[in-house]
């Protein structure tokens, strides 16, 4: 069964950097795009970029360019979304979703559980 | 970017009503639509791909439409496991975006 596991909970200062794992089981990891999506507390939910964990290539929102950077460790199935410069309003849950078609289709399918991030002074 | 608006905000329903959310597109995404259910404390969970194909495994009793710029989510008759936030999606352009969301509550 296919299964997103993501790093546990961060608490970062402001301009400091963060970096999520998750780590996916039960499917060929280097066949489906990964999404990274974010949602502040009691809002809505942010595409934030996607990794094609083939070839490495990445393509991110625009409102992040600069400051976010998705990379992949195929050998441990494993895909990582670091967000640099924190501010407080990145405090966030960060989710990994994985493309529901074999390839990048736009959709998702599964979920990581989620990776809470808190940016405090 | 592509903005998604959903309306209402919240909706207040009884179990067995029929409801039904709309989302708009600033321009038009063709049939490239998807819509998620989010529970509090959980991951969304995709319900609908491609403005009307169900997901496998969703109940029958949710159904989108719509093309262009305007959709729909229905949900025929109510469940007590379908009080949550339904999120539009649009992946017509490369960079994607979500409605803002629209929480079903029990009225």
């Amino acid at each position: 069964q296919v299964q997103l596991v993501q790093s546990g909970a961060e608490v970062k200062k402001p301009g400091a950097s963060v970096k999520v794992s998750c780590k996916a089981s039960g499917y060929t990891f280097t066949g489906y795009y990964m999404h990274w999506v974010r949602q502040a507390p009691g809002q809505g939910l942010e595409w934030m970029g996607r990794i094609n964990p083939n070839s490495g290539g990445t393509n991110y929102a625009q409102k992040f360019q600069g400051r976010v950077t998705m990379t992949r460790d195929t050998s441990i199935s494993t895909a990582y979304m670091e967000l640099s410069r924190l501010r407080s309003d990145d405090t966030a849950v960060y989710y990994c979703a994985r493309d529901r078609n074999y390839g990048d289709s736009g959709t998702f399918d599964y979920w990581g559980q989620g990776t809470l991030v808190t940016v405090s002074s | 970017d592509i903005q998604m608006t959903q309306s209402p905000s919240t909706l207040s329903a009884s179990v067995g009503d029929r409801v039904t959310i709309t989302c708009r597109a600033s321009q038009s995404i063709s049939s490239w639509l998807a819509w998620y259910q989010q529970k509090p404390g959980k991951a969304p969970k995709l319900l609908i791909y491609k403005a009307s194909s169900l997901e496998s495994g969703v109940p029958s009793r949710f159904s989108g439409s719509g093309s262009g710029t305007e959709f729909t989510l229905t949900i025929s008759s109510l469940q007590p496991d379908d009080f949550a936030t339904y999120y539009c999606q649009q992946y017509n352009s490369y960079s994607l975006t979500f409605g803002g969301g629209t929480k079903v509550e029990i009225k």
